[in-house]
C-alpha cells in the first residue's frame, strides 16, 4: 500500500530564517498532496495542499512544490516566526483516489523557533 | 469549510469499558471520518462514516472494537468498545464539505485508558 516518508523528524531554527520539510510517497497514482500543522492540544490544521497537475503552490510565506517523477513533494516557510513552532504532518491520496478525505500521513516533523 | 466539534476533549477510562465520541459539524458536509493518533505519532484512518449505513473500515480495523454512527449529514459518534490501555490515543473526527474539497479536522478526544 501507500507509504509517506517524511524527514526530518525535527527542525529547530532561528527567527526569520527559512524551513524545509520534506516528503516522499511510494504510489505513483497519488495525485493530492496536503500540509497539515498541529498545535499542542489541538487538531490538525490544513495549511497548503498542491494537486499532481501543479509543480508548485504559494500562500504567502508558505510555498509547497511536487516533483512527480521523483515522488517527492516538500513544505517550505519563509521569514520563519516563533508561532510557527509546532507538528507539521504531510499527507497523500492513496491509490489516485478522488477522495481527498482517505489520507495517508507521514510521521511529522517537530519545527522549533528560536526568537 | 467546516467547524468540527468533538466531546469529551479527553477522558480516563478503565480498561474493559466503553467510551463513546460524539462529533459535531456547524453545516452539511459530504463525508465523515474517523482517524487515531497514537502517542506522538501520525494520524491513521479507522474508519469514513457513512451516513445512513455501515461505516466503511481501514485494514486493521473492526466494526466490533469501533462501531461507528452516522445519522445525518451533520453528526456522527464513535465508539471505542472494551477498552485497554493499547487504545490510549486520540480520536480525530474530520469532514469534507464536499468530496474533493479539504479534509479538516475537530480537535480530537484525548483518550487514556488505566
Amino acid at each position: 500500500g501507500e507509504n509517506v516518508e517524511q524527514h526530518p523528524s525535527t527542525l529547530s531554527v532561528q527567527e526569520g530564517d527559512s524551513a524545509v520539510i520534506k516528503c516522499t510517497y511510494s504510489d505513483s497514482a497519488s495525485n493530492y498532496f496536503p500540509w497539515y500543522k498541529q498545535e499542542l492540544g489541538k487538531g490538525p490544521q490544513l495549511i497548503i495542499d498542491i494537486r499532481s497537475n501543479v509543480g508548485e503552490k504559494k500562500d504567502q510565506r508558505i510555498a509547497v512544490t511536487l516533483n512527480k517523477t521523483a515522488k517527492h513533494f516538500s513544505l517550505h516557510i519563509t521569514e520563519t516566526q516563533p508561532e510557527d513552532s509546532a507538528v507539521y504532518f504531510c499527507a497523500a491520496s492513496p491509490h489516485g483516489s478522488s477522495n481527498t478525505g482517505k489520507l495517508i500521513f507521514g510521521q511529522g516533523t517537530t519545527l522549533q523557533v528560536k526568537p | 469549510s467546516a467547524v468540527i466539534s468533538q466531546k469529551p476533549s479527553r477522558d480516563i477510562c478503565q480498561r474493559g469499558t466503553s467510551l463513546t465520541i460524539q462529533c459535531q459539524v456547524d453545516s452539511q458536509v459530504t463525508m465523515m471520518f474517523w482517524y487515531r493518533q497514537q502517542p506522538g505519532q501520525s494520524l491513521t484512518l479507522i474508519a469514513t462514516a457513512n451516513q445512513g449505513s455501515e461505516a466503511t473500515y481501514e485494514s486493521g480495523f473492526v466494526i466490533d472494537k469501533f462501531p461507528i454512527s452516522r445519522p445525518n449529514l451533520t453528526f456522527s459518534t464513535l465508539t471505542v468498545s472494551n477498552m485497554s490501555p493499547e487504545d490510549s490515543s486520540i480520536y480525530l473526527c474530520s469532514a469534507l464539505v464536499e468530496r474533493n474539497s479539504p479534509l479538516h479536522f475537530g480537535n480530537g478526544t484525548r483518550l487514556t485508558v488505566t
